[in-house]
Order: structure tokens, then sequence, then C-alpha cells
């Protein structure tokens, strides 16, 4: 499984937009990438997940450039509720394949 | 969609004693489950990974007999450790992929306090 670097922690305010950005400098061919969402004493929870360009879900968007050795996860106007850590997980992920968790980044919205 | 529910939610437990966290595949069927543990400010710490039918899979580092994992049926996985000791404490996660589709759904975690 490629390798992800990520900012610690990142600050924000409301309405504000915010741009996560993920490192997988070792991506392979048939790698996804995923980022999750963790509230304290929860569980992660699946935010979106691309292979290439572009994705656009409900909640955020994810950019992935040609190379793919790096992606950005757009939160639009974020609110307090989305502080929030975040995690960006690359593989090859089939149902048995294992998820490996990076530090994430620790996203934290003022008002 | 799909739901990976998490028992208990909370426990706290005497040392020496053992301790049983269930992770149920509400409404679809998981041949492969994953057991993590969080502790404060950390990442989640993959531990097993479980197999219906066979045996767990174990990280390195990971003692398989103080963390033993059962996983008797499609949808239900346990993990349970064994001679609990304070530094047992932490937050147990699993998880497990309801489509294949690379959407892995997580259970709510359980808070295991050992005193």
């Amino acid at each position: 499984l490629a390798k992800t670097t990520q900012p610690i922690s990142m600050d924000s305010y409301e309405g504000q937009e915010v741009n996560i950005t993920c490192s997988h400098n070792n991506i392979a061919t048939n790698d996804y990438i995923t980022w999750y969402q963790q509230f304290p004493s929860q569980g992660p929870r699946f935010i979106i997940q691309g292979y290439k360009t572009k994705v656009t879900n409900e909640v955020a968007s994810l950019f992935i450039p040609a190379d793919r050795k790096s992606s950005t996860l757009s939160l639009p106007r974020v609110s307090l509720s989305d502080t929030a850590v975040y995690y960006c997980l690359v593989g090859d992920f089939d149902n048995t394949d294992k998820l490996i968790f990076g530090t994430g980044t620790r996203l934290q919205v003022f008002p | 969609g799909a739901v990976v529910s998490q028992h208990p939610s909370w426990v706290i437990c005497k040392s020496g004693t053992s301790v049983k966290i269930e992770c149920r595949s509400l409404d679809f069927q998981a041949t492969t489950m994953f057991w993590y543990r969080q502790f404060p400010k950390q990442s989640l710490m993959l531990m097993a990974t479980s197999n219906e039918g066979s045996k767990a899979t174990y990280e390195q580092g990971v003692e398989k007999d103080k963390f033993l994992i059962n996983h008797a049926s499609l949808t239900l996985s346990t993990l349970t450790v064994t001679s609990a000791h304070p530094e047992d404490s932490s937050f147990y996660i699993c998880s497990a992929d309801p489509t294949g589709n690379y959407g892995y759904t997580f259970g709510s975690g359980t808070r295991l306090t050992v005193v």
C-alpha cells in the first residue's frame, strides 16, 4: 500500500473553503484514493473516493492531477461541525484488502 | 446505507478480566472484517483481519493470544481482550466493506477502560 503524507493540522473559519492535500508518490496503477472523516470517539466515515481527475459528491470534491502522485480534498464552506480528523488512504482496495491509516489531518474550524 | 454495528459502546472492566466486543454487519455479509485500536490523539492502528470460517490474521506486534478474534458467521466478528490490563485501555473499532467497491464502513467504536 502506498504511503501517504498529509499536513498534521489545519485551521479555518466558518464559510471558508478548505483544501487538504495528500501526497502519495508511490501510488500504483490499480490504486484508488479514498478520504475518511473521523469525529472524536466515533469510527471513521467514508467521504469520497477517486481514481483520476475530479470527483464530486454532496459533501466534498476530490481533485487528482494526471500523475496521481497527490490529491486534494476540498470542503466547500466549512462549518463548525466539519471540525474532525481527515484521513487520506491509497490502495487497491478489494474487499479483503486492509486499510492502513496514516496520521491524518486535524481540521479545526473556528466561528 | 450499509451499517456496521459495534457493541458495547463503552465498557469498564477490572484488571485480569476478559472483555468481548461484537461487530455486526446489519444488512450485508462480510467475509472479512478488520479490527483497529486507537489511542488518544493518534491514528487508527490495524490489529487484525478477521476471516469468516478461518483464523484471523494478526499484524506484527499484536498478541493473538491476548486479542482473540472469532468470525463465526458472515455477519458477526468478535474481539475478546483477555486478561485485560490498564495499558489495553483504548478505543477499538471494527470495519467491513459492504460493496467490494472500497467504501469501507466502520463501527461506532468501543471505549475500553481497564481499572
